[in-house]
């Protein structure tokens, strides 16, 4: 059974740098598992973020940035803003099989 | 601006079948491919598998002998069949477009 590992949780200072890893049991991330970033707040749905490894929406804010980072996908943000404290799940690809990571806590302290 | 609305009832019993709808507005349904995903109160996502504009579908292995999608194009809505409910299976769905776009989910409760 694959398994796709994320930190449990991170704390950052508002307008710092931090970055999230997203890790396959199976071996070093590629463009092709096709990485998919979410946030997502108390309450509220899944937003997505960045698709295949590094593409933006056109609604993620400019801070938030995707890439592949010592054989995992990464999710980078820049200049904190205390509104991104969220949980975040990233989501690879399998060959037609999509897993979710199990999310990272993300606080801003 | 694309929306999405899940809709079904919010209460299933124990072994019968959860049948969920998917209604797209604000335009035509366009991606290539929409997906169903699920979460238990406070745990993480769950991905249950897509259906392409096409018909073809990919389910989650662990889920796949319960699982059925369908997409009707011209009603711009996307299905989920959910057979032999259990109360694992009690959870926030949602589904999702290839384009980044979500529902805001419906909870589902399974009742012995």
């Amino acid at each position: 059974q694959t398994v796709v590992t994320q930190e449990p949780s991170l704390t950052v200072s508002p307008g710092g740098t931090v970055t999230l890893t997203c890790a396959s049991s199976t071996g070093a991330v590629t463009s092709d598992y096709y990485a998919n970033w979410f946030q997502q707040k108390p309450g509220q749905a899944p937003r997505a973020l960045i698709y295949s490894t590094s593409n933006k929406h056109s609604w993620t804010p400019a801070r938030f940035s995707g890439s592949l980072l010592g054989g995992k996908a990464a999710l980078t943000l820049s200049g904190v803003q205390p509104e991104d404290e969220a949980e975040y799940y990233c989501l690879l690809y399998y060959g037609g099989v999509w897993v979710f990571g199990g999310g990272t806590k993300l606080t801003v302290l | 601006q694309v929306q999405l609305q899940e809709s079904g009832p919010g209460l299933v019993k124990a072994s019968e079948t959860l049948s969920l709808t998917c209604t797209v507005s604000g335009g035509p349904i366009s991606g290539d491919y929409w997906s169903w995903i699920r979460q238990p109160a406070g745990k993480g996502l769950e991905w249950i598998g897509r259906v392409y504009k096409s018909g073809t579908t990919n389910y989650n292995p662990s889920l796949k002998s319960r699982v059925t999608m369908s997409i009707d194009t011209s009603k711009s809505q996307i299905s989920l069949n959910l057979s032999s409910m259990t109360a694992a299976d009690t959870a926030v769905y949602y589904c999702a477009s290839d384009l980044g776009y979500w529902g805001q989910g419906i909870l589902v409760t399974v009742s012995s």
